[in-house]
């Protein structure tokens, strides 16, 4: 079964600072695809990226970058300069491309709540 | 403005009440979804449909309902034997229901119990 683990629960930083978001996952799929998405005190969830399981790239868009590792299972997500408006959870989340009877289910793991202060 | 819509923000429901959640989206995509949110939680799959006049379970289907007459929409229903209905509702559509599409999100309705 799927499954996907963000151990941290909260990480406060002061703004300026970089901040690295953990996110391992547990699939039996050779093929799958890795997401995050932040949700912001208005509580509507925003995709920020999508990551096939053999693109294993790093990539940038802005302050934000992705380092996703087959070997070690891990999708980490880490905000670079980070501001207020960074403020908010963030959810890593699983989808099994093979699983037919999944229906693109996304397994979501726990959010990982940051808090930038001034 | 392409996006998904939610209505109502909040909702209340009374003991033996059926609720009704509304979701519309207007990007043109074949497959919603319905997910909970409990506080400091993730969310899980309650209904998902990929075509109108079908729809499959989630994982915590039991005491919802769903139905999808139209491709834009697909309410919810909280019924009753749901006995723990308080949450925060969010629903999702992508393109298709192939594997790895992106669910893009509405912007919620948070039922409360009286």
């Amino acid at each position: 079964a799927q499954k996907v683990t963000q151990a941290q629960t909260e990480i406060s930083v002061v703004e300026k600072e970089d901040v690295t978001l953990d996110c391992v996952y547990e699939t039996r799929d050779t093929t799958y695809y890795l997401f995050w998405y932040k949700q912001p005190p208005s509580g509507e969830l925003v995709f920020l990226i999508r990551r096939n399981s053999f693109d294993e790239q790093n990539e940038i868009s802005g302050r934000y970058s992705w380092n996703f590792q087959k070997s070690t299972s891990s999708f980490n997500f880490t905000i670079t300069a980070s501001q207020v408006v960074d403020s908010a959870v963030y959810f890593c989340a699983l989808s099994e491309a093979l699983d037919l009877a999944a229906g693109n289910k996304l397994t979501f793991g726990g959010g990982t709540r940051v808090l930038v202060k001034p | 403005d392409g996006g998904i819509t939610q209505s109502p923000k909040y909702l209340f429901r009374k003991e033996g009440q059926n609720v009704t959640l509304s979701c519309e989206q207007n990007l043109n995509h074949d497959a919603m979804y319905w997910y909970r949110q409990d506080p400091g939680q993730g969310l899980r799959l309650i209904y998902y449909s990929q075509i109108v006049n079908d729809f499959q379970k989630g994982d915590i289907a039991e005491g919802y309902s769903v139905s999808r007459e139209k491709k834009e929409s697909f309410p919810l229903t909280v019924t009753s034997a749901q006995k723990n209905p308080t949450a925060f509702y969010l629903c999702a559509s992508s393109v298709g229901l192939a594997g790895g599409e992106t669910q893009y999100f509405g912007p919620g309705t948070r039922l409360l119990v009286l």
